[in-house]
């Protein structure tokens, strides 16, 4: 069985503070994907970065920042200067061969001018 | 990345009628398309999985004959919510899995909703 757990609910912070979301998984599969996406209010997943468990390399995108730890089992996304239109729910998802995803709850942020 | 359209983006029926939502794969064939619901304020739950030319392979608790599952070619896979209630209300999202590929690509989703 697969298990994501995204332990924060909500967080709220101020603009330009940096924010990172936990993600913590769960698998017995050697070879697996994990995900982040964003979800804004309009409802559609946009796909902000993918990892294959042979990849431990951190990994740096404008912003954004991920760090995989495979020895603790997570991935935690960092927002560096959050800004307002990064105000949305965050899911952190695994994917095995077989291409089922697992979905976290989700982590809705919120960013306050 | 691959491109999979899911149409239509929203649909407002009334209860007690059929709705049927698309998934298309644009420029890859997918001999698997997986279909999530997500409830308000909640995550993304799989209800079933199919394989082109096959029946769908439903999760526990999701009724198929309610959400009638076809994957007839390898490019569309349709949902079809029957005899929708306001309860049925909900976001739906496909994925699409290419043949040998090991990253599913997700469609827009579709926002129902049953009055």
């Amino acid at each position: 069985a697969q298990k994501v757990t995204q332990a924060q609910t909500e967080i709220s912070v101020v603009e330009k503070e940096d924010v990172t979301l936990d993600c913590v998984y769960e698998t017995r599969d050697t070879t697996y994907y994990l995900f982040w996406y964003k979800q804004p209010p309009s409802g559609e997943l946009v796909f902000l970065i993918r990892r294959n468990s042979f990849d431990e390399q951190n990994e740096i995108s404008g912003r954004y920042s991920w760090n995989f730890q495979k020895s603790t089992s997570s991935f935690n996304f960092t927002i560096t200067a959050s800004q307002v239109v990064d105000s949305a729910v965050y899911f952190c998802a695994l994917i095995t061969n077989a291409g089922k995803s697992t979905f976290g709850d989700g982590t809705t942020l919120t960013v306050k001018p | 990345g691959a491109v999979v359209s899911q149409h239509p983006s929203w649909v407002i029926c009334k209860s007690g009628t059929s709705v049927k939502i698309e998934c298309r794969s644009l420029d890859f064939q997918a001999t698997t398309m997986f279909w999530y619901r997500q409830f308000p304020k909640q995550s993304l739950m799989l209800m079933a999985t199919s394989n082109e030319g096959s029946k769908a392979t439903y999760e526990q608790g999701v009724e198929k004959d309610k959400f009638l599952i076809n994957h007839a070619s390898l490019t569309l896979s349709t949902l079809t919510v029957t005899s929708a209630h306001p309860e049925d209300s909900s976001f739906y999202i496909c994925s699409a899995l290419g043949q040998g590929a090991t990253e599913a690509f997700f469609g827009q989703g579709t926002r129902l909703t049953v009055v």
